[in-house]
């Protein structure tokens, strides 16, 4: 069956370090993939997603590119801030479902 | 508007008490889902309507009832719920034909004591 597997955490880093995110998956098909988003006390936002292979999502500084070849869909982001500190679930989803696969989530924490 | 509005925020109950959660959306989206998730994990998939119909049931246990009174409205109705059951509780919704966008809620937490 389908699954993400996702580096865990916590990942602990200075403001303005570089940020990677490591997510790998598993799945029959074409699916879609994305990076999720969730600050304490609330739900999850979509941060970025990709649709087909080779395809590279980015919002507000993070990007991720659709690997085919190696099943991957890491998340970067250049210079990290104190409040991007959250915790950051990759997932898949399968057209013609309603079904996410999260992966188990990475919880960030940015020192200033 | 593009919220999912859940009330309420905190809900602590008795395993004997009935409860309901409601979600509340009016950005013409036509699925709803719940989501349940405990603390450092990711959510899982409860149930999901689609068009005001029950289209999935993950085998969820009976003490939690689902309700899509109408197109903008969902509910989750608790009863003799046990203390394994405390988690924090998502709603979302996807857009017709965008059900891999989803929108979620803040989330209701609930203590089962």
């Amino acid at each position: 069956g389908n699954s993400v597997t996702q580096m865990e955490g916590p990942v602990t880093l200075s403001e303005e370090a570089f940020l990677t995110i490591n997510c790998t998956y598993t799945a029959t098909g074409y699916p879609s993939l994305f990076w999720y988003v969730q600050y304490p006390g609330e739900g999850l936002q979509l941060l970025l997603k990709a649709t087909k292979a080779d395809d590279k999502g980015s919002n507000k500084g993070f990007e991720a590119t659709y690997r085919k070849e190696t099943t991957s869909f890491h998340l970067e982001k250049g210079s990290v801030q104190v409040s991007d500190s959250a915790v950051y679930f990759c997932a898949l989803y399968t057209s013609g479902t309603y079904k996410y696969i999260f992966g188990t989530g990475t919880r960030l924490k940015v020192l200033a | 508007d593009t919220e999912v509005t859940q009330t309420p925020k905190h809900l602590v109950m008795g395993m004997t008490n009935k409860k309901s959660l409601k979600c509340e959306q009016h950005m013409g989206h036509r699925a709803m889902y719940w989501y349940k998730q405990k603390a450092k994990k990711p959510p899982e998939l409860m149930f999901v309507y689609s068009y005001e119909k029950l289209s999935i049931n993950e085998s969820v246990p009976s003490r939690f009832s689902p309700e899509c009174p109408n197109s903008s409205l969902l509910n989750l109705h608790l009863h003799a719920l046990q203390p394994e059951d405390s988690a924090l509780y998502l709603c979302a919704s996807s857009p017709p034909g965008r059900n891999e966008k989803l929108f979620f809620g803040s989330g209701t937490q609930l203590s089962v004591l």
